[in-house]
């Protein structure tokens, strides 16, 4: 299985500044996610992250709003810019080397104020 | 996404077995999972399944499919105080590795 760490594991932000989330897996592999989950609620996919080129987004995700990098195949980070309250939640990357095993990180928890 | 349905909750003695159930939508071949969600931690994948399957057993825990019905339940047996935690059922079609969750089943193991 892939060990995944995030940074940071939380951060209390201000409204209309942006914070990027860092995802960092002990092996390469092929595709990296990123997931959104609400208080209280399940996960959501926000979207794809895509070694060498641009993220795939989810219907209701844009990049503007939630700009990915993935320079490689062990490393990714979603930015989540402009923010407001309705942001606050946690941020998963999730990872699979093409299996079906699917792992994700310890989870990023955003309040926003 | 398919749709992914659970119930919220369930409540167990210490040392009885729970059983956790799931219903999914996608009629195509599929793998279906567990994951389980411990307060302030992230997701930890317990077990998956494909669609071809009826049964996956490991250690404590079964997976039972019935294909026909769309249904999916994890039974935990001899259910301990470290069981409590949401567990989610999801679900990713074949070749598409993305997950659609359900609502989470918060477990709670009463003395």
């Amino acid at each position: 299985s892939a060990v995944i760490s995030q940074k940071p594991s939380r951060d209390i932000c201000q409204r209309g500044t942006s914070l990027t989330i860092q995802c960092q897996v002990d092996s390469q592999v092929t595709m990296m996610f990123w997931y959104r989950q609400q208080p209280g609620q399940s996960l959501t996919l926000i979207a794809t992250a895509n070694q060498g080129s641009e993220a795939t987004y989810e219907s209701g995700f844009v990049i503007d709003k939630f700009p990915i990098s993935r320079p490689n195949l062990t490393f990714s980070t979603l930015t989540v810019s402009n923010m407001s309250p309705e942001d606050s939640s946690i941020y998963l990357c999730s990872t699979t080397s093409g299996t079906y095993e699917q792992y994700f990180g310890p989870g990023t928890r955003l309040t926003v104020t | 996404g398919e749709d992914v349905e659970q119930s919220l909750f369930l409540s167990v003695r210490e040392g009885d077995s729970s059983v956790i159930n799931c219903t999914y939508t996608d009629s195509s071949s599929t793998y279906l999972y567990w994951y389980k969600q411990e307060p302030g931690a992230g997701l930890q994948l317990l077990t998956y399944i494909f669609s071809n399957m009826d049964m996956k057993q490991d250690q404590r825990l079964t997976v039972l499919l019935n294909k026909k019905d769309k249904h999916l339940s994890l039974r935990i047996a001899d259910t301990q105080t470290g069981d409590s935690a949401i567990y989610f059922c999801a679900e990713s079609p074949l070749n598409d590795y993305k997950l659609s969750f359900g609502a989470g089943t918060t477990v709670t193991v009463r003395a």
